[in-house]
């Protein structure tokens, strides 16, 4: 079945950097489009980033101010985010998600992981 | 960007009750891009309805989502114990993808 495990999460001072993966398994990774959606703790879902299955397009919220970075390895099944340069608001679970659709972008997700928390602190 | 307003904040119903929440949008929702998904404390978001009606695999049929254009409704027709948790909506007619800021089906 359909697996998305998230890891990389943990604390950091703002100004840091951190990287987050996601492994995925149950699935042909490599067809499918996926996102990064942040959950403030207590707060709502906010999404992040989008990758296309081939990696060759990439979005973002403009919430983030180009600090984000995603990627992916078709090779390993892992999809990444880089946050560079942490601040108190982007603490959250960061959960990866995927698109049902494959090879075709729909910008809903059928799966979820259980979530990286990340918290901002000095 | 799409603002997506969802009411009530909390619902309060018993067991066996019918649900209904609203999910209201500033633009137009094209093609019924619609979402809901369900979430518990302490974890993932679970995708309910897409496409505004259609049930995602596995989803029971006291599910149902209804509406077009900038309203609506996740109804539930029957409250079952494991039903009680924070319900979004997420449109994704336009870029950005964005979600309601929930509604908590809490028990009575």
């Amino acid at each position: 079945q359909v697996q998305l495990v998230e890891s990389g999460g943990g604390v950091v001072q703002p100004g840091g950097s951190l990287r987050l993966s996601c492994a995925a398994s149950g699935f042909t990774f490599s067809y499918y489009d996926m996102h990064w959606v942040r959950q403030a703790p207590g707060k709502g879902l906010e999404w992040v980033a989008y990758i296309r299955y081939d990696g060759t397009t990439k979005y973002y919220a403009d919430s983030v101010n180009g600090r984000l970075t995603i990627s992916r390895d078709n090779s390993k099944n892992t999809l990444s985010l880089q946050i560079d340069s942490l601040r108190a608001e982007d603490s959250a679970v960061y959960y990866c998600a995927k698109e049902p659709l494959e090879r075709l972008y729909s910008w809903y997700f059928d799966f979820w992981g259980q979530g990286t928390l990340v918290t901002v602190s000095s | 960007e799409i603002v997506l307003t969802q009411s009530p904040g909390t619902l309060s119903l018993s067991p066996g009750e019918r649900a209904s929440l609203s999910c209201r949008a500033s633009h137009l929702v094209n093609n019924y891009y619609l979402a809901w998904y369900q979430q518990k404390p302490g974890q993932a978001p679970r995708l309910l309805i897409y496409g505004a009606s259609s049930r995602a695999t596995g989803i029971p049929d006291r599910f149902s989502g209804s509406g077009s254009g900038a309203d609506f409704t996740l109804t539930i027709s029957r409250l079952e114990p494991e039903d009680f948790a924070v319900y979004y909506c997420q449109q994704y007619s336009r870029s950005p993808a964005t979600f309601g800021g929930g509604t908590k089906v809490e028990i009575k």
